[in-house]
């Protein structure tokens, strides 16, 4: 998975906590992505950095919020976790910064929330 | 805006025989296309993507793809199937006028792919 580590792999968790993802990169690619998979909808962009403290809003990005302080580790932060929430999440990685370079993978994160 | 169909669920196909899963998209200029392969409880990989020039795109596995402007499509083709195609297999485009390489890719629903040995 291209040098990609996501933790945790899994997490239930109850409505109302804050639920923090992780996602480690060893490639020292400056674009970080955090995607949502749900079936029906493939996948959507939560949230994206293009540098470390750089980072934007992505497709659905309501009920998330996100932080990148050193350029191998990019957080997703759920403040206060709601049953829609429950969902595949996955970190992006990609290198360059031109529109055509592919986006690399991570194993992904099941979460659920209660 | 820019955006995937991926007009089939599911695609079955017999071992040894071509397959193609298919994949049109809406983007304001010339199109950046991906293909992307998953496994079950696995990451995303990339296949192959479209960026210019020869409209038949050769990736990995054994696959293509076949950029054709006019009907705004990009389908995924092997020509002999095997059983350990079986996956999910995501058409993904970016408008090359978006932000560089910092927004995300636009990901069609996915199609299930199951090859019947």
């Amino acid at each position: 998975d291209a040098g990609i580590t996501q933790s945790p792999r899994h997490k239930v968790t109850e409505t109302g906590t804050p639920v923090t993802l992780r996602c480690h990169q060893t490639e020292n690619h400056r674009y970080m992505y955090w995607y949502r998979q749900d079936p029906g909808h493939g996948l959507r962009l939560i949230h994206y950095s293009y540098g470390v403290k750089d980072t934007d809003k992505g497709e659905v990005s309501d009920g998330y919020s996100v932080s990148r302080s050193k350029t191998e580790d990019f957080l997703l932060t759920l403040e206060s976790a709601t049953s829609s929430q429950t969902s595949v999440y996955f970190c992006a990685i990609s290198d360059g910064d031109r529109s055509y370079n592919e986006q690399f993978f991570g194993p992904g994160t099941r979460l659920t929330v209660l | 805006a820019q955006s995937v169909a991926q007009p089939e669920d599911q695609v079955n196909v017999a071992e040894g025989n071509p397959l193609t899963v298919k994949c049109t998209y809406s983007v304001s200029g010339n199109p950046y296309l991906f293909w992307y392969v998953q496994y079950p409880n696995r990451g995303l990989q990339f296949l192959l993507k479209y960026i210019t020039g020869d409209n038949l795109v050769k990736g990995s596995y054994g696959f293509e793809a076949e950029f054709n402007k006019s009907q705004t499509s990009f389908h995924l083709k092997k020509p002999s199937a095997l059983v350990s195609d079986s996956a999910l297999y995501f058409c993904a485009v970016r408008d090359p006028y978006s932000g560089g390489g910092a927004d995300g890719l636009t990901f069609g629903k996915g199609t299930h792919l199951i090859i019947q040995p």
